[in-house]
């Protein structure tokens, strides 16, 4: 069974400043996929950025970027440059096989000016 | 494109009472899921469809039923709710051309309220 762990269930920053959001997980298949997505007040769940294990580089979108260790099976993300907007819950997700998505409990970010 | 859409958004329910979720996505995507959402324990899947015609239980499946009913549409069915159902519910589908790279998108959730 995959499990997927966010250590940190509340963080904090500033406008402009960068924080990092912690990510384990643990899958025994070769091939799988890794996505953070974001879930303001709202609820809707956004994809925020995708990563696949075959690839070395880590993925980029804007100013989200990951660190994918894959021995370590590690998969964090920065923020940088935060802005107000990006207040909300950040789940990390892994996928594998058929296609199901395994969550983690989350990280509630929040962002103060 | 309306993407996934589910119904309805809120919903209060008697212990007993019996109900179904009703989702549909318009992006011609091969596989559809329910989720349930409880506070701290991130989302969980219920059951999912593979493809039209197939359906399999996930990892939360006691107390529901599912049915694909075609290609676009996968409904959620509680035949006697229980307070432990209280919960949010999120439909996702995937697959196709608007997901190669096998992202999920979700409907906007609904919340049920089982008294």
């Amino acid at each position: 069974a995959q499990t997927v762990t966010q250590s940190q269930p509340e963080m904090s920053v500033q406008e402009a400043e960068t924080v990092t959001l912690s990510c384990t997980y643990d899958t025994s298949e070769s091939d799988y996929y890794l996505f953070w997505y974001k879930q303001p007040p709202s609820r809707q769940m956004i994809l925020v950025i995708r990563q696949e294990a075959y690839k070395q580089q880590n993925a980029t979108e804007n100013r989200f970027s990951v660190n994918f260790q894959k021995a370590a099976k590690s998969f964090s993300l920065k923020i940088s440059d935060s802005q107000l907007g990006d207040a909300a819950m950040y789940f990390c997700a892994s996928l594998t096989g058929y296609s199901t998505l395994t969550f983690g409990k989350g990280t509630m970010l929040l962002v103060s000016p | 494109n309306a993407g996934v859409t589910q119904t309805p958004k809120f919903q209060v329910l008697k212990t007993g009472q019996s109900m179904t979720l009703q989702c549909a996505q318009d992006m011609n995507h091969n596989s559809m899921y329910w989720y349930r959402q409880d506070p701290g324990m991130g989302l969980r899947l219920i059951y999912y469809s593979a493809s039209e015609g197939t359906t399999d239980k996930g990892e939360v499946p006691n107390g529901y039923n599912v049915s694909r009913l075609n290609k676009r549409e996968f409904s959620l069915r509680l035949e006697s709710a229980a307070p432990s159902q209280t919960s949010v519910y999120f439909c996702a589908s995937r697959g196709g051309a608007y997901s190669p790279y096998n992202e999920q998108f979700f409907g906007p959730g609904t919340r049920l309220t089982v008294l």
